[in-house]
């Protein structure tokens, strides 16, 4: 699966939008995109994944560029609550499932 | 929907015993379950892949005689810890992949501290 590389904090002014970014360039055309979350001491949430086109659900919305080298997740309105670490993993469409954690980016809303 | 439970969430054990952690997906069955172990401050680490009716998948470095999965039905999987030692203390996750599905949806986890 390809790496993918994220800064590794960044703060936010609550209720402003928080732009995650995350580099993949190795990415190949069967992969797809998750963004995962963990808030401190509890296990990883699901937020959103996409292959090609953007997402967007009632948590997030995915920003995939066209070359899908690089991805944004946007949270639209960040609350304190939204303080965690945040996974961009990529991962083979269809393979053996498993998932690769890397440091993530710690997303720090400040009020 | 997508709910996965663990219990116990934390557990304390003397050196030596076993100890045993449950993962159920509540509300969706689960063909394939994985477990992670965090240490401090660092990221998760696959340990292993369990599918139902079958043998566990254990990454490399994990010894499978001394983390035992059990994956015995569609919604419960188990790992003991046999012989635990402090330095298996840590934060125990799984996740549960719906069948047919392609995302993984995790516990709250299982902190271990072995005295």
């Amino acid at each position: 699966d390809a790496k993918t590389t994220q800064p590794t904090s960044m703060d936010c002014a609550e209720g402003r939008a928080a732009n995650l970014p995350c580099n993949h360039s190795t990415i190949s055309g069967n992969e797809y995109v998750y963004w995962y979350r963990q808030i401190h001491s509890q296990g990883p949430q699901y937020i959103i994944h996409g292959l090609k086109n953007n997402e967007t659900n009632e948590m997030a919305s995915l920003i995939i560029t066209e070359d899908r080298k690089s991805s944004t997740l946007i949270l639209p309105h960040a609350t304190l609550r939204d303080t965690a670490v945040y996974y961009c993993i990529v991962r083979s469409r269809g393979s053996n499932y498993k998932l690769t954690f890397g440091k993530g980016t710690l997303l720090t809303v400040n009020p | 929907g997508a709910v996965v439970s663990q219990h116990p969430s934390w557990v304390i054990c003397k050196s030596g015993t076993s100890v045993k952690i449950e993962c159920r997906s509540l509300d969706f069955q689960a063909t394939t379950m994985f477990w992670y172990r965090q240490f401090p401050k660092q990221s998760l680490m696959l340990m292993a892949t369990s599918n139902e009716g079958s043998k566990a998948t254990y990454e490399q470095g994990v010894e499978k005689d001394k983390f035992l999965i059990n994956h015995a039905s569609l919604t419960l999987s188990t790992l003991t810890v046999t012989s635990a030692h402090p330095e298996d203390s840590s934060f125990y996750i799984c996740s549960a992949k719906l069948a047919g599905g392609e995302t993984q949806y995790f516990g709250p986890g299982t902190r271990l501290l072995v005295l």
